[in-house]
């Protein structure tokens, strides 16, 4: 069964610090997995997009890694913001019929000043 | 602005009501899609459309229906038979040969 496991479910973190969050899968035939970060009672917005030949990809202070060999994905915020609070969910496509796509359950970040 | 939107953002219904969420897109995709999202779980797919005039059930497309008629529009009615329709429902779309999912605002649906 296609499943994507995010870790943790949530965490606190003091402005300024750096965090990371992590994200399992089991999707197969993997095809990409891209993060995207959702503000409370907003739609999720795409902020990076790994190819099973991606390893690191950046997008400003959010670094995505893909370890394609053991099915996993971290993303890495630096020097996080106030505004970096929000849900941080990974999502992983199939290359098979549909394309379909299959959601992790999030992780709930909350930056503290 | 070319975007997706959806509305009403908060909608209530009484028990063994239907009611229908809006969602209308001006970026010319062809694929549009309805999830539904609980707290601490993954968004889950209600009922996709690749194309106009077709549409294929999700994953949780029990006591749901839409309708494809045009290309910008893709209504969600969540019927009497949803026993939980409590949730936030997300409404997205998708160029072909585009991976990204653009999502709309959401809608949040109480039942009361």
């Amino acid at each position: 069964k296609n499943q994507v496991e995010q870790s943790p479910q949530s965490l606190i973190i003091l402005e300024g610090k750096n965090c990371t969050l992590q994200c399992n899968y089991t999707v197969s035939p993997f095809s990409n997995l891209r993060w995207y970060k959702q503000d409370t009672g907003r739609g999720p917005v795409s902020l990076t997009i790994m190819t099973f030949s991606e390893n690191t990809k950046s997008n400003g202070r959010y670094t995505a890694t893909l370890d394609a060999d053991t099915k996993q994905s971290s993303l890495h915020i630096t020097a996080s913001q106030l505004s970096d609070s929000a849900s941080y969910i990974c999502v992983v496509r199939t290359k098979a019929a549909g394309n379909k796509l299959t959601f992790g359950g999030g992780t709930r970040v909350l930056v503290k000043p | 602005d070319g975007g997706i939107t959806q509305s009403p953002k908060y909608l209530f219904r009484k028990e063994g009501q239907n009611v229908t969420l809006s969602c209308e897109q001006n970026l010319n995709h062809d694929a549009m899609y309805w999830y539904r999202q609980d707290p601490g779980q993954g968004l889950r797919l209600i009922y996709y459309s690749q194309i106009v005039n077709d549409f294929q059930k999700g994953d949780i497309a029990e006591g749901y229906s839409v309708s494809r008629e045009k290309k910008e529009s893709f209504p969600l009615t969540v019927t009497s038979a949803q026993k939980n329709p409590t949730a936030f429902y997300l409404c997205a779309s998708r160029a072909p040969m585009n991976t990204e999912a653009f999502f709309g605002q959401g809608t949040r649906l109480t039942v009361v």
